[in-house]
């Protein structure tokens, strides 16, 4: 059972550079999410995707951007990385009942540090 | 103010103890309630969902207050094992998943 596979899961880059990190799940949720955890901060909502085509800002999108391909993959984009961006980053994805989303599924977390 | 809020703790008590933990949310129009588990260094799972009835799982307690806007979460006979980061997330109208910073809790033998 996959569920909701994050790929890398760890990355250390420098200041300024770019990479995408790639989420999938293969539950058929509409409902997608990317979230950075620092320590003391909790998960913070950086984009969310309520369906396919769709996206829209969580409380922290600045520096990030992302692409909902299709159902299935949601992916998050640091354009120019900064070492404030040093942290893990989550992916998940629920299923909707109406306008209401149930349970999130996670993806193990990509520790992503910027030196 | 943050649209959910937990005390970050640290809760220590002794095994066998009860805790509860509170979580306020400040979106009126939210739908859904959850607690999610995280170990250190693991993804967050959920745990409970909560109920405008409130609801019992086993051990855990989970109860909700739509007028005052709280969430509740009460662990009886706790556990070494129930040592973990215990998070309070809202689903608001817009259909995202807001976490609060979560309630970091120890439980010593």
């Amino acid at each position: 059972n996959a569920g909701v596979t994050q790929t890398p899961k760890f990355q250390v880059l420098k200041t300024g550079q770019s990479m995408t990190l790639q989420c999938a799940q293969d539950m058929n949720h509409n409902s997608m999410y990317w979230y950075r955890q620092d320590p003391g901060m909790g998960l913070r909502l950086i984009y969310y995707s309520a369906s396919e085509g769709t996206t829209d800002k969580g409380e922290v999108p600045n520096g990030y951007n992302v692409s909902r391909l299709n159902k299935r993959e949601f992916s998050l984009r640091l354009e120019s990385a900064a070492p404030s961006q040093t942290s893990v980053y989550f992916c998940a994805s629920s299923p909707r009942t109406g306008t209401m989303n149930t349970e999130a599924f996670f993806g193990q977390g990509t520790r992503l540090t910027v030196v | 103010r943050k649209e959910v809020e937990q005390d970050p703790g640290p809760f220590n008590v002794p095994e066998g103890a009860t805790v509860a933990f509170n979580c306020t949310y400040s979106n009126s129009a939210s739908q859904s309630f959850f607690w999610y588990r995280q170990d250190c260094r693991k993804e967050p799972k959920l745990l409970m969902s909560v109920y405008s009835s409130g609801n019992e799982d086993g051990r855990f307690t989970a109860q909700l207050n739509r007028a005052s806007q709280y969430i509740s979460l009460l662990i009886r006979d706790s556990k070494l094992s129930d040592s973990a980061t215990y998070l309070c997330v809202v689903n608001s109208r817009a259909q995202k998943l807001v976490f609060g910073q979560g309630t970091r809790l120890t439980i010593n033998p």
